[in-house]
């Protein structure tokens, strides 16, 4: 059964420093991953896509992949008190069809 | 661009009714999936839809079911609902390529069963 783990959290930062958010997957067949953020009541938005292994930047967002520890990270740098919200990973072997991990709760303290 | 719209937004049943929900994608973008979202269980995967065509289907019973119309626009039916069955349901469109597998969720529909 393909499986994405992530850790519940909540994961508590204050404002300014660096969040970073973690998850593996088991499926080996995976090519495509992708980070959202969901906020309470509101559905998910794609914030990050990463295809290859190594970094990825995108303002404040940074994707890491490792495709051979099977190993996804989101970091966030300067977090930001809206930056709280529940941070979905997920990974696809192709065709829109995407596997969601449970999703990690983030909390920024001003 | 309009983004995915999904209607209705809220949606109240009770036990053994059945249930059609809507979606219509991004303008341009031919795939459109659905999927079920719960706190027990995050987001789960029903179907994807291809140019009218299913391509994928994830692990649920066949009360759940769904189709693809000639401009893209997607309904979801279950039948004979339970009470296991309140949720939120979310439709996602994207292009539906190989190479761009990027998802947009649409705002819902949360059901509930009573």
């Amino acid at each position: 059964q393909k499986e994405v783990e992530q850790n519940s959290g909540p994961l508590s930062v204050p404002e300014g420093a660096i969040a970073s958010l973690n998850c593996t997957y088991s499926d080996r067949g995976s090519q495509s991953f992708f980070w959202y953020r969901q906020y309470s009541g509101k559905s998910p938005e794609l914030i990050m896509s990463i295809y290859s292994n190594g970094d990825k930047e995108d303002g404040r967002f940074t994707a890491q992949l490792n495709k051979a520890s099977q190993y996804v990270s989101l970091l966030i740098r300067d977090s930001q008190p809206s930056d709280s919200a529940t941070y979905l990973c997920a990974v696809s072997r192709g065709y829109s069809t995407l596997t969601f991990g449970k999703g990690t709760m983030l909390l920024v303290s001003p | 661009k309009a983004g995915v719209t999904q209607t209705p937004r809220y949606l109240i049943k009770t036990r053994g009714q059945q249930v059609t929900l809507s979606c219509s994608p991004i303008s341009g973008h031919r795939s459109v999936s659905w999927y079920q979202q719960t706190p027990g269980q995050g987001l789960q995967f029903l179907f994807e839809y291809f140019s009218e065509t299913q391509r994928n289907k994830g692990n649920f019973p066949g009360r759940f079911s769904g189709r693809q119309f000639s401009n893209s626009r997607s309904e979801m039916n279950v039948s004979t609902l339970e009470l296991g069955d309140s949720a939120l349901y979310l439709c996602a469109s994207s292009e539906g390529t190989a190479t761009n597998e990027k998802l947009f969720f649409g705002s819902g529909t949360q059901l509930s069963v009573l």
